[in-house]
């Protein structure tokens, strides 16, 4: 079946830092590609998606690129702020469309 | 505001006694869904379904319940809870039928259950 795996965290860094979380995923044909982000005490939130090879997701400094290739959909940010603290969850829609398959999340947490 | 409400928020019970948690969602969306988020578990689906009485078993139905007998509510029904059912709810929502790319779910806040 669809799976995805994300690097265990936490992720520790400090503001300013560059950010790299990695997401690789096994499904069968074309699936699309999500990151979604859950703050403190609040439900989950897209951030950003992909739907087909090589698109590039983008949304408030964070970027992925969908690599058909490595499967891989790879979180980054060139400078994160105290504020981007949250866990963060790659994730995948089946060739169905039905069911939307998550990774364990990755918590991130920067300090000032 | 659209958005996707769930009730209650945190709930602890005992073990066997019923209960129900809403999610009422106000946005006319087909596909509704239940997850539930555990640590170092991330969030695995209960249920889902892609419209009104249309349900389906996700990756962890065992113990749960679910009914869509209107288009925006989705309960989720414990008749026996158990302790391993002490976890985060989430409820989510989309306009669509499908998950497609185009689709992105919305979620509620999570309800916390704890089952003694």
């Amino acid at each position: 079946g669809d799976s995805v795996t994300q690097m265990e965290g936490p992720v520790t860094l400090s503001e300013e830092a560059f950010l790299t979380i990695n997401c690789t995923y096994t499904a069968t044909g074309y699936p699309s590609l999500f990151w979604y982000v859950q703050y403190p005490g609040e439900g989950l939130q897209l951030l950003l998606k992909a739907t087909k090879a090589d698109d590039k997701g983008s949304n408030k400094g964070f970027e992925a690129t969908y690599r058909k290739e490595t499967t891989s959909f790879h979180l980054e940010k060139g400078s994160v702020q105290v504020s981007d603290s949250a866990v963060y969850f790659c994730a995948l829609s089946d060739s169905g469309y039905s069911t939307l398959t998550f990774g364990k999340g990755t918590m991130l947490l920067v300090s000032p | 505001e659209a958005q996707v409400t769930q009730n209650p928020r945190y709930l602890i019970t005992v073990t066997g006694k019923k209960l129900t948690v809403t999610c009422s969602q106000n946005m006319n969306h087909e596909y509704m869904s239940w997850y539930r988020q555990d640590p170092g578990l991330g969030l695995r689906q209960i249920y889902y379904s892609m419209n009104v009485e249309v349900t389906d078993k996700g990756d962890v139905p065992e113990g749960y319940k679910v009914s869509r007998k209107e288009k925006r509510n989705f309960p989720l029904i414990l008749e026996s809870p158990s302790p391993n059912q002490t976890s985060l709810y989430f409820c989510a929502s989309t306009i669509r039928g499908t998950l497609s790319g185009a689709n992105v779910l919305t979620f509620g806040a999570g309800s916390r259950l704890t089952v003694l």
